[in-house]
């Protein structure tokens, strides 16, 4: 069974300063997709970043990077010049081929920015 | 349109009535899901519908019925609830079949008292 696994519960940073938050998986398939969604307190799961397990360079998007190093099995992320906006619950999450539609996510890890 | 709707985004309901919560995407996704999340947990599956039948059902109790009525709409009946099924109640849909990730509803979070 797939399994991802945050260390983090809860993270601070200053504000414009660059994050890591980290996130380690474990799975047998060798064809898997690896997420980052963001929760703010409202609710709502917003997709950040995808990283496809045979990419091969790793994956950005504008602030957001995804720092894939296959062998560890890690896809820590990466958020550079932090706002206050990014304070929120950050889940990192994956779907394998083999087993359908079926996306488990991390703990998660609170992200808390610093004016 | 690449947005998952649901409704309502609030509900407070008692332990012997019986709520639906409701879900729409016009992405033309032929996979979708519910999610159960607690507070300062990460969102647990529940349901996989894959064009309009269900496909995964995570041993949840049969308190939960969900329902597809076509590849646009996902329908979560809800019927004689504990408190401890307080939560927020994610939908999502995705392609079928493909690794790439979901779209999620802002979800419903529902009070049962």
């Amino acid at each position: 069974a797939q399994k991802i696994t945050q260390t983090q519960p809860g993270m601070f940073v200053q504000e414009k300063e660059a994050v890591t938050l980290d996130c380690t998986y474990d799975t047998s398939d060798p064809s898997y997709g690896l997420f980052w969604y963001k929760q703010p307190s409202s609710g709502e799961m917003i997709f950040l970043i995808y990283q496809g397990s045979y990419d091969q360079q790793n994956a950005t998007e504008g602030r957001y990077s995804l720092n894939f190093q296959k062998a560890r099995k890690s896809a820590n992320l990466v958020i550079s010049a932090s706002q206050l906006g990014d304070s929120a619950m950050y889940f990192c999450a994956m779907r394998e081929a083999h087993y359908l539609n079926d996306m488990r996510f991390g703990a998660g890890t609170r992200l808390t920015v610093k004016p | 349109d690449t947005e998952v709707t649901q409704t309502p985004k609030h509900l407070v309901m008692g332990m012997t009535n019986k709520k639906s919560l409701k879900c729409e995407q016009h992405m033309g996704h032929r996979a979708m899901y519910w999610y159960k999340q607690k507070a300062k947990k990460p969102p647990e599956l529940m349901f996989v519908y894959s064009y309009e039948k269900l496909s995964i059902n995570e041993s949840v109790p049969s308190r939960f019925s969900p329902e597809c009525p076509n590849s646009s709409l996902l329908n979560l009946h809800l019927h004689a609830l504990q408190p401890e099924d307080s939560a927020l109640y994610l939908c999502a849909s995705s392609e079928w079949g493909t690794p790439h990730g979901y779209t999620f509803g802002s979800g419903t979070r529902l009070t049962v008292v």
